[in-house]
């Protein structure tokens, strides 16, 4: 099935720093997600978009719906080691039922 | 709240047994429930979506007669995979979205390991 283009595929990063990470879409989305899967564990959502430019934080996490409807983006403010997961975004195209097309993910890696 | 929960975590079968996985949504009234696999190190894929009362929606590819899914009430929906063989191992993960709602919140998944 159709799937979200998401980036980067993985990240190292040092504990402290900023993190982002985007998904695109050549279709209008109508909603946007964000979820984070320990390993292991089922899926936790994070946050939820669902205006074109609305930007909505989340503790350290702060996600944008892309003006155009076909990006969003997610931003991890002064990462600890318990970030480590893998990320993944996912849409509703517009005017679809209640299906979830995901992207591949991102995984994250954080040392101390 | 938005609380949904998969049992049992983890089995083991033997090939050619079926098993039966269930999903409950512990806080809300699931309208639409999801059955997703996944696979190590990949994105979920949709199986099948479950309405409560009617016959589930199969993604292409995916055989409706192997994965049976029952949404009997709605707070529980099922997924029998019948004549389990090794291929069939995997991570299955389940779903429910609250009536209206656009999120969807997952059980915490079921491993399933066929011998």
């Amino acid at each position: 099935g159709q799937q979200l283009n998401q980036s980067p595929q993985s990240m190292f990063i040092q504990e402290g720093e900023d993190v982002s990470m985007n998904c695109t879409s050549s279709s209008i989305f109508n909603t946007w997600l964000w979820y984070k899967q320990d390993p292991g564990e089922g899926p936790v959502l994070l946050i939820a978009l669902y205006k074109a430019g609305e930007l909505t934080s989340n503790g350290r996490l702060t996600a944008q719906f892309g003006i155009t409807r076909k990006d969003s983006f997610l931003n991890i403010s002064a990462s600890i080691p318990s970030d480590v997961g893998i990320y993944f975004c996912a849409g509703r195209r517009w005017g679809s039922q209640g299906n979830l097309i995901f992207g591949k993910g991102t995984k994250l890696s954080v040392k101390p | 709240g938005a609380v949904v929960s998969q049992h049992p975590s983890r089995v083991i079968c033997k090939s050619g047994t079926s098993v039966k996985i269930e999903c409950r949504s512990l806080d809300f009234q699931a309208t639409t429930m999801f059955w997703y696999r996944q696979f190590p190190k990949k994105s979920l894929m949709l199986m099948a979506t479950s309405n409560e009362g009617s016959k589930a929606t199969y993604e292409q590819g995916v055989e409706k007669d192997k994965f049976l899914i029952n949404h009997a009430s709605l707070t529980l929906s099922t997924l029998t995979v019948t004549s389990a063989h090794p291929e069939d191992s995997s991570f299955y993960i389940c779903s429910a979205s609250q009536p209206r709602a656009n999120e969807q919140y997952f059980g915490p998944g079921t491993r399933l390991t066929v011998t």
